[in-house]
């Protein structure tokens, strides 16, 4: 089945630094997205990208599906303490073929004081 | 409501019981997902309905696991004979349209076994 390779698993960043993280897969996919998810929630929805190539930003947040539809990058920038969380990228075929969400095994995110 | 909600929150039982999570998606959105989050894990996809129907359940593990949705709305996961392997959290999605990526999750019913 497909797989998603996140890395890196985990950042210790200092605040006010900038972020990136990205995912890759073993197989394409038609929409990408990148979720965040805290401590007893579910995962929230950052950032989707539906198209090869497209570059898309959401504030602080810049997240690219690759031209080969096989990877994903999200950049943050100028880390803040809210940013602190583990984000999750998937991806989905769709099309009537798989709707389902497949999803990485996450960035830990920790900003150090 | 204006959320994804799911009960309940906890549930701890013991090996062998029979087990039901609800979700109640979003006013509105036709499409309905299940996942299973466990520790260190990102969610893992187990059902999704369109409507009243199951347009895809190729994620259900064996068949202790059942989901339904009788109107349409919400939905029911149901899980016999549990087993330890079966802790996890049961997170609930819910999107306006089929194919549609963007998902809204629900904060997750966590499932202890004992």
């Amino acid at each position: 089945g497909q797989q998603l390779n996140q890395s890196p698993q985990s950042m210790f960043i200092q605040e006010g630094e900038d972020v990136s993280m990205n995912c890759t897969s073993s197989s394409i996919f038609n929409t990408w997205l990148w979720y965040k998810q805290d401590p007893g929630e579910g995962p929230v929805l950052l950032i989707a990208l539906y198209k090869a190539g497209e570059l898309t930003s959401n504030g602080r947040l810049t997240a690219q599906f690759g031209i080969t539809r096989k990877d994903s990058f999200l950049n943050i920038s100028a880390s803040i303490p809210s940013d602190v969380g583990i984000y999750f990228c998937a991806g989905q075929l769709g099309g009537g073929g798989a709707d389902g969400l497949t999803f990485g095994k996450g960035t830990h995110l920790i900003i150090q004081p | 409501g204006a959320g994804v909600s799911q009960t309940p929150s906890n549930k701890v039982t013991e090996k062998g019981k029979y087990v039901e999570l609800r979700c109640d998606p979003i006013s509105g959105h036709t499409a309905l997902y299940w996942y299973r989050q466990s520790l260190g894990q990102g969610p893992e996809f187990l059902i999704y309905f369109q409507g009243t129907g199951a347009a895809d359940d190729s994620g259900l593990p064996n068949d202790r696991f059942f989901a339904v949705r009788p109107e349409g709305s919400v939905s029911t996961l149901k899980i016999q004979r549990t087993e330890r392997g079966d802790s996890a959290v049961y997170l609930c999605a819910s999107s306006l349209t089929r194919g549609a990526g963007e998902l809204f999750f629900g904060e997750g019913s966590r499932l202890t076994v004992l």
